[in-house]
């Protein structure tokens, strides 16, 4: 069974760093893409980025290049999403998802950016 | 980067009304297009992928049809757990994009 198991909420102050974290299981982790895409409160999907973890090939949306860092660990079949610095309007949930067509996609990890 | 248009923005319908969706892309991406099912507080499901094909265990109700620029998602006879937003996203090209979405509410 294809699964993919984001890690918990999370509560920042602007200006922190965080990294959370998406783990794969039931399928070859190596040999498929892996995103990340943001709903905003009351809003929208919205893409940020993609992994290829056999390669490390990483694509970003142009409205999220240079915001966030996506990597993977094929050696746990874990992907991250990682900023520096957060700001409050990066509170948003976040999935993961597997492939170009988003096939499967995590639970969720809403993540709360507030002083 | 490809807009993807979805109309409705939103609609009433009442238990075993037919529904359909529809979703244009500003320029032609063959068949790479998926639809999304998201029901409040939860993380979206996919439905439909390459435009018409079912995802596994996703129900007979749904159907998607389109090429090029112009696609629709089809629900047969809706039903109270259909209740819910519906997206549509292309992968045709990067950035990968997505409708605005659609919210299927009760009449």
């Amino acid at each position: 069974e294809v699964q993919l198991v984001q890690s918990g909420a999370e509560v920042k102050k602007p200006g922190e760093s965080l990294k959370i974290s998406c783990k794969g299981s039931g399928y070859s982790f190596t040999r498929n893409w892996i995103g990340w895409v943001r709903q905003m409160p009351g809003k929208g999907l919205e893409w940020m980025g993609i992994i290829y973890p056999g390669d490390s090939d990483t694509r970003y949306s142009p409205s999220f290049q240079g915001q966030v860092t996506i990597s993977a660990d094929k050696s746990i079949t874990t992907a991250y999403l990682q900023w520096s610095s957060l700001k409050a309007s990066d509170t948003a949930m976040y999935y993961c998802v597997r492939r170009e067509e988003f096939d499967y996609w995590g639970q969720g990890t809403l993540v709360t950016v507030s002083s | 980067d490809i807009q993807m248009t979805q109309s409705p923005s939103s609609l009433s319908a009442s238990v075993g009304d037919r529904v359909t969706i529809t979703c244009r892309a500003s320029q032609g991406i063959s068949n790479n297009l998926a639809w999304f099912q998201q029901k409040p507080g939860k993380a979206p499901k996919s439905l439909i992928y390459a435009a018409s094909s079912l995802q596994s265990e996703v129900p007979s109700k749904f159907s998607g049809s389109g090429s090029g620029t112009d696609f629709t998602l089809t629900i047969s006879s809706l039903q109270p757990e259909d209740f819910a937003t519906y997206y549509c996203q292309q992968y045709n090209s990067y950035p990968l994009t997505f409708g605005g979405g659609t919210k299927v509410e009760i009449k």
